[in-house]
């Protein structure tokens, strides 16, 4: 199975930060990649798809970047409902593991 | 309205059997891809496997094979999700999805059904 590892596990930051997440595969996974969105007691919602392209809805101040096996999550400024949970997914080889999440805190 | 709407909360007792559904609207059911996805309670996402309702193709996650059976109904537009013998360690939400661009990432989740394992 491909390990996708996240960091940080946590952050904490402030309405209008420029926030990161960074995301690792174990091995190239070209650019199938993945970000979603969750907050409590709600389902995921898919924010990044291919690493960067932005799924509709979405607002801009959210984009991704990388390819290979490290990938980023930029939160270009932070708004009050952008504080949830944050997981990548790979789907370059099943199983199509998710990281284990990264959750934004104020 | 393009939607999966997935069954009502569940409470059982360890060995019990149960099949939860997710019925897909508003779109070519048999086109998309149905992914299953557990989350365990205070816990991250887990990929547990895809079935395409156009013949019932099925990819299992190694760690779920043999522990749970997917399985759709392309006349109903609905997917399933059972178990044979339930543990308590099967206490979490599942969510179905939508896979986009083949069994791929999912752009269209549906709410969950919490199945909770006690005795």
């Amino acid at each position: 199975d491909i390990q996708m590892t996240q960091s940080p596990s946590s952050l904490s930051a402030s309405v209008e930060d420029r926030v990161t997440i960074t995301c690792r595969a174990s091995q190239s996974i070209s650019s199938y990649l993945h970000w979603y969105q969750q907050k409590p007691g709600e389902a995921p919602n898919l924010l990044i798809y291919t690493a960067s392209r932005l799924q509709s809805g979405v607002p801009s101040r959210f984009s991704g970047s990388g390819s290979g096996t490290d990938f980023t999550l930029t939160i270009s400024s932070l708004q009050p409902e952008d504080f949830a949970t944050y997981y990548c997914q790979q789907t370059y080889s099943t199983p199509y593991t998710f990281g284990q999440g990264t959750k934004l805190e104020i | 309205e393009v939607q999966l709407v997935q069954s009502g909360a569940e409470v059982k007792k360890p060995g019990e059997s149960l099949k939860i559904s997710c019925k897909g609207s508003g779109y070519r059911f048999t086109s998309h891809w149905i992914g299953w996805v557990r989350q365990m309670p205070g816990k991250g996402l887990e990929w547990m496997g895809i079935i395409y309702p156009g013949d019932s193709d099925t990819r299992y996650s190694p760690s779920f094979q043999g522990q749970v059976t997917m399985s759709a109904d392309k006349s109903i537009n609905t997917a399933f999700l059972q178990w044979g013998s339930l543990r308590a360690s099967d206490t979490a939400m599942y969510y179905c999805a939508r896979g986009f661009d083949g069994p791929g990432y999912f752009d269209l989740w549906g709410r969950g059904t919490l199945v909770t394992v006690s005795s």
